[in-house]
């Protein structure tokens, strides 16, 4: 198993550039999330997902959209990027956010940087 | 959302030391909370974690300490090794899972020979 994998690893956009950041998780978990983690903010839930078809907002959900087609995808888009959206995103999966003791996997991160 | 309030920020242990880092919480209704690894250029993973019916989680050199009344975990470290130096994050949810984890802002350990 591949795990939690994303795509792409590092990324540089100009300030209004649009991009669509990757998310695919092969253990056929129901809930999917994508992060932020900035210096000295630690982790920040953008949006994430209870299922295929479902999106739900998290903490700083601003200037970003999200798809889950399909189960094992969870897309992260920034129609138009600004320099506050330089940071590194972390995807995560996991079985159910009902079973509280899940753990979360997660992939291993996409560098970011808007100009 | 809740906060999870993590301290300190940093912490260097000489080699063989105790590392102890702390959390604190405000929503008594959060009643699971794991702790993640994360090295340099990779992602998060759980180490540890905790339910708030037992004060007390050892897994190897690593337990966690769990003070209900209080509010507050903790994340203790035994024997520090240098392969230990990371950034961990406490993090909380409640029971049924109603909302994700939310964690706190991290604590990077530094493990020096």
């Amino acid at each position: 198993n591949a795990g939690v994998t994303q795509t792409p690893k590092f990324r540089v956009l100009k300030t209004g550039q649009s991009m669509t950041l990757l998310c695919a998780q092969d253990m056929n978990h129901e809930y999917m999330y994508w992060y932020r983690q900035d210096p000295g903010m630690g982790l920040r839930l953008i949006h994430y997902s209870v299922g295929e078809g479902t999106t739900a907002k998290g903490e700083v959900p601003d200037g970003y959209n999200v798809s889950r087609l399909k189960k094992q995808n969870f897309l992260l888009g920034l129609e138009s990027a600004a320099p506050s959206q330089t940071s590194v995103y972390f995807c995560a999966s996991s079985y159910s956010l009902a079973d509280v003791t899940d753990t979360q996997y997660f992939g291993p991160g996409t560098r970011l940087t808007v100009l | 959302q809740q906060q999870v309030k993590q301290s300190p920020q940093s912490l260097i242990v000489q080699k063989g030391g105790i590392s102890i880092i702390n959390c604190a919480y405000e929503n008594t209704a959060f009643d699971y909370f794991p702790w993640y690894q994360q090295f340099p250029g990779k992602g998060p993973a759980l180490l540890i974690a905790i339910r708030p019916d037992v004060s007390e989680k050892k897994e190897g050199r690593f337990t966690i300490s769990f003070n209900k009344s209080a509010k507050q975990f903790s994340l203790h470290i035994m024997d520090s090794q240098p392969g230990d130096s990371a950034t961990y994050f406490c993090a909380a949810t409640d029971s049924p899972g109603n909302t994700p984890l939310v964690f706190g802002k991290g604590t990077r350990l530094s493990v020096i020979a």
